[in-house]
């Protein structure tokens, strides 16, 4: 088993729907949560962290955190062509360790 | 201010050759990382700097990589005898501090360095 794990896609979404990016991890001690966006060609952006569960938003982004389920997703509202890119799911436990990403694309 | 910085951007070297690979962080962060990323997959854990030392090197796949930060700031990544298999992007990240403290954990990356194998 993956210790993070994203399904790969392609995901096509919508412009102006909402995007659900998701990301399951095994290492139960795992104490942060991170989002980032690579766009093709770049290196990896950060977008989004979250180290309690529940929910934290930020802009049209907001991330989710179920410690008892070792699920994170990330929603992404009113989707923009700009927002087309890899989302990698990143997991800290002893290191940070991450997915091998989602393609998103968002179709005008 | 300033990110992250990498030097080379693009790197093509002869199987067998040694590289060095260049990082300055972003100013006054403490924890510098260093990653190794093919295409279709995400970023690889290769070693991880607290100050100048090496705090977990166990993401270096072998004795040809080896990496450095004296003062505490810059760091380079060395690799001894290339391989074809070590062609990817290298990608260097810092954050204000690193483990085992929680916050401030937030890792920024630079543009990385295409290193290229013939």
């Amino acid at each position: 088993q993956k210790e993070v794990e994203q399904n790969s896609g392609p995901l096509s979404v919508p412009e102006g729907a909402i995007a659900s990016l998701n990301c399951t991890y095994s290492d139960r001690g795992s104490q942060s949560f991170f989002w980032y966006r690579q766009y093709s060609g770049k290196s990896p952006e950060l977008i989004m962290f979250i180290y309690s569960n529940g929910d934290k938003e930020d802009g049209r982004f907001t991330a989710q955190l179920n410690k008892a389920s070792q699920y994170v997703s990330l929603l992404i509202r009113d989707s923009q062509p700009s927002d087309s890119a890899t989302y990698l799911c990143a997991v800290k436990g002893e290191k940070l360790t991450f997915g091998t990403g989602t393609r998103l694309t968002i179709i005008p | 201010g300033a990110g992250v910085s990498q030097t080379p951007s693009n790197k093509v070297t002869e199987k067998g050759k040694y590289v060095e690979l260049r990082c300055d962080p972003i100013s006054g962060h403490t924890a510098l990382y260093w990653y190794r990323q093919s295409l279709g997959q995400g970023p690889e854990f290769l070693i991880y700097f607290q100050g100048t030392g090496a705090a977990d090197d166990s993401g270096l796949p072998n004795d040809r990589f080896f990496a450095v930060r004296p003062e505490g700031s810059v760091s380079t990544l060395k690799i001894q005898r290339t391989e074809r298999g070590d062609s990817a992007v290298y990608l260097c990240a810092s954050s204000l501090t690193g483990p085992p403290g929680g916050g401030n954990y937030e890792q920024y990356f630079g543009p990385g360095t295409r290193l290229t194998v013939t």
